[in-house]
């Protein structure tokens, strides 16, 4: 595709149910991240694959939090029994290789009621 | 702790002028410095990217420089435009990094015809 597809755009999840988001990054990048972005604030890096290798997950904010990219490509970030303090923006981010500019999607905007 | 910090408070300037936007970091040795645009729900996207051993980097009507002394980077918008409005995101690799990012708060740029 043209850029990094994510979705769902919006996700209104009841407290405790879990969620999966999926990225579809640019065809042909290695590297892809996730990040969390609060509203007013920058955003916070999560975890990052290189091809389907998890190399850093220390942003992961608890192990509720779980994320995969079993073939090298698509990724998704599942979050188990949804916490209010979970609501927020979550970015997926892709790019030819670690330490060049990063392409990001539009994000998936996560509610927790 | 490393910390990146950005005028939190909007910058209102008016049609025509150069917006300069402020990154200072600390405890940081960054090889680079990133800056992004990011508008209301949307992802950010990628701007300029500038090398510890460069002193300014221009891109059309961006400019920007990266005193690694000062520990600061400024992003310049000359002859600013309304279509220039949106959140401007300064980025750096942290110590030890694989290539993830960590981005300051942002800074809002209002531009008024």
């Amino acid at each position: 595709g043209a850029g990094v597809s994510q979705s769902p755009r919006y996700k209104v999840a009841k407290r405790g149910q879990d969620v999966a988001l999926r990225c579809d990054p640019i065809s042909g990048h290695v590297s892809l991240f996730w990040y969390q972005q609060a509203l007013g604030q920058g955003p916070e890096f999560l975890t990052y694959f290189q091809n389907e290798a998890q190399l850093d997950k220390s942003g992961l904010p608890s192990d509720r939090f779980f994320a995969e990219r079993p073939e090298g490509s698509v990724s998704t970030l599942k979050i188990q029994r949804t916490q209010q303090e979970d609501s927020a923006v979550y970015l997926c981010a892709s790019s030819l290789d670690m330490n060049t500019e990063a392409f990001f999607g539009q994000g998936t905007r996560l509610t927790v009621v | 702790s490393q910390k990146i910090e950005q005028n939190s408070e909007a910058l209102n300037i008016q049609e025509g002028k150069t917006a300069t936007l402020t990154c200072n970091y600390t405890n940081y040795s960054p090889a680079y410095l990133q800056w992004y645009r990011q508008d209301p729900g949307r992802g950010p996207v990628f701007l300029l990217l500038i090398r510890e051993n460069e002193k300014e980097k221009r891109k059309e009507r961006l400019k920007v420089t990266f005193d690694t002394t000062l520990k600061q980077s400024l992003f310049h918008i000359t002859a600013s435009q309304p279509a220039d409005s949106a959140t401007y995101l300064c980025a750096l690799p942290p110590t030890d990094s694989w290539g993830k990012l960590q981005f300051g708060a942002g800074t809002q740029v209002v531009v008024t015809p």
